[in-house]
């Protein structure tokens, strides 16, 4: 079963701090994995993407690394800010499928002063 | 630019009334997308379209019917709506198919009672 799993479920940082999210997938066949961001009250956003071939990916304060054996990702956000407190969702796809996009739960992270 | 815009934002219904997500975005793509979010689970599926005139159900279709008309307006039509159906939509496209970059609306919170 295509399923994708994120850790923790929420998370709470000070601000300045870094952190680091989980994503585990069981999704076949890997297409790519998506980090989204999701403020509150607003639809995801698109933070980095991955594919097979592709282990680091940074986007400013945001790099996401894909571990495609172990089907692992994180993403890690550096220095942390106010602006960073939303909700963090890892998106496997599967190839050759329009609707096999699998959504993880997310992770919560609020940052605060 | 205005992306994918969504309308309306927030919506009570009575158990058994029908009603209208509307969805329109601007940028010519063919894909586009229904999702609902529950609390603490990844957004799911329910239709999706690869153009105009062409749709197909997702993972949670059950309720929902939509059309396409043109490549621009993408509507969800409920009918007998039940307390299930609380949830936040959300309408998204992308440009192709699977894993590419989706971009999303800014949400429908809809309750049912």
């Amino acid at each position: 079963k295509n399923q994708v799993e994120q850790s923790p479920q929420s998370l709470i940082i000070l601000e300045g701090k870094n952190c680091t999210l989980q994503c585990n997938y069981t999704v076949s066949p890997f297409s790519n994995l998506r980090w989204y961001k999701q403020d509150t009250g607003r639809g995801p956003v698109s933070l980095t993407i991955m594919t097979f071939s592709e282990n680091t990916k940074s986007n400013g304060r945001y790099t996401a690394t894909l571990d495609a054996d172990t089907k692992q990702s994180s993403l890690h956000i550096t220095a942390s800010q106010l602006s960073d407190s939303a909700s963090y969702i890892c998106v496997v796809s599967a190839e050759g499928s329009y609707d096999k996009v699998i959504f993880g739960p997310g992770t919560s992270l609020s940052v605060i002063p | 630019n205005a992306g994918v815009t969504q309308t309306p934002k927030f919506r009570i219904l009575k158990i058994g009334q029908s009603m209208t997500l509307q969805c329109a975005q601007d940028m010519n793509h063919n894909y586009m997308y229904w999702y609902r979010q529950d609390p603490g689970m990844g957004l799911k599926l329910i239709y999706y379209s690869v153009g105009a005139g062409i749709t197909d159900k997702g993972e949670v279709p059950n309720g929902y019917n939509v059309s396409r008309s043109t490549t621009e307006d993408f509507p969800l039509r409920l009918e007998l709506a039940a307390p299930s159906q609380t949830s936040v939509y959300f309408c998204a496209s992308s440009y192709m198919a699977g894993g590419t970059e989706a971009f999303f609306g800014q949400g429908t919170r809809l309750t049912v009672v």
